[in-house]
């Protein structure tokens, strides 16, 4: 059974850079041609599609967010990562990842991130 | 950006009846080549991920009811719950994959009546 598994810090402060990693279990992260995804949830509110890696390091990122994101993908730690800059109040949210094989078949269980001095 | 608009936004509907979801897409996600609709369904329970639903627009994922099903084609899709079960009671989205922004659309509360 895949598994995925975000990890990072619950609070960052504005103007700082939110780092989260997905940790993905029961599958290796370079076998097949998936996408690792990362999408976000404001509480309440509906849901923001981020970007994805492959596992050949390949981005693609919602425009919306190109200049302030950064994905990285580590094979060896089956694991892959999301580095957002100059975080605003509007950045707080849940951070899901997911994989993508013709559809976001597995999720994470989310990771709240709040932003805050 | 593809912009989906999914109505209504909130369905009361009785335990046993139909419960019908309407998503419409600002354009087809349609692709010709394999004439394969860029459509999933999700389901999202209060603290808990989405879980897929139907991918392809009507390709049900392994383990759920038949109860359910996703229809559609272009840029109108549905998703039916024929007989509500309590458990369903649930917030349901459209999202396309057909162009990058992915976008989902604003979700739907279905609840008991």
């Amino acid at each position: 059974q895949v598994q995925l598994q975000e990890s990072g810090p619950g609070l960052v402060e504005p103007s700082q850079t939110l780092s989260l990693t997905c940790t993905v279990s029961g599958d290796s992260i370079s076998r097949g041609y998936y996408f690792w995804n990362w999408i976000r949830q404001v509480p309440g509110r509906g849901l923001e599609w981020m970007g994805y890696i492959d596992n050949g390091g390949s981005t693609y990122y919602n425009p919306s967010l190109t200049s302030r994101l950064t994905m990285s993908v580590d094979t060896s730690k089956n694991q892959f990562s999301l580095r957002l800059n100059s975080v605003t109040a509007a950045d707080a949210a849940i951070y899901y990842c997911a994989r993508y094989d013709d559809r976001l078949d597995y999720w994470g269980q989310g990771a709240l991130v709040s932003v805050s001095s | 950006d593809i912009v989906m608009t999914q109505s209504p936004d909130s369905l009361p509907v009785s335990l046993g009846e139909r419960a019908t979801i309407n998503c419409k897409s600002s354009q087809s996600v349609l692709f010709n080549s394999n004439n394969m609709n860029y459509l999933a369904w999700y389901q999202q329970k209060p603290g808990q991920p989405p879980k897929l639903l139907f991918y392809w627009a009507s390709a049900r994922e392994s383990g759920v009811p038949d109860r359910f099903s996703g229809s559609g084609s272009g840029t109108h899709f549905t998703l039916t719950i024929s007989s509500l079960q309590a458990e369903d009671v649930a917030v349901y989205y459209c999202q396309q994959y057909y162009s990058i922004p992915w976008t989902f659309g604003q979700g739907t509360k279905v609840e008991i009546k």
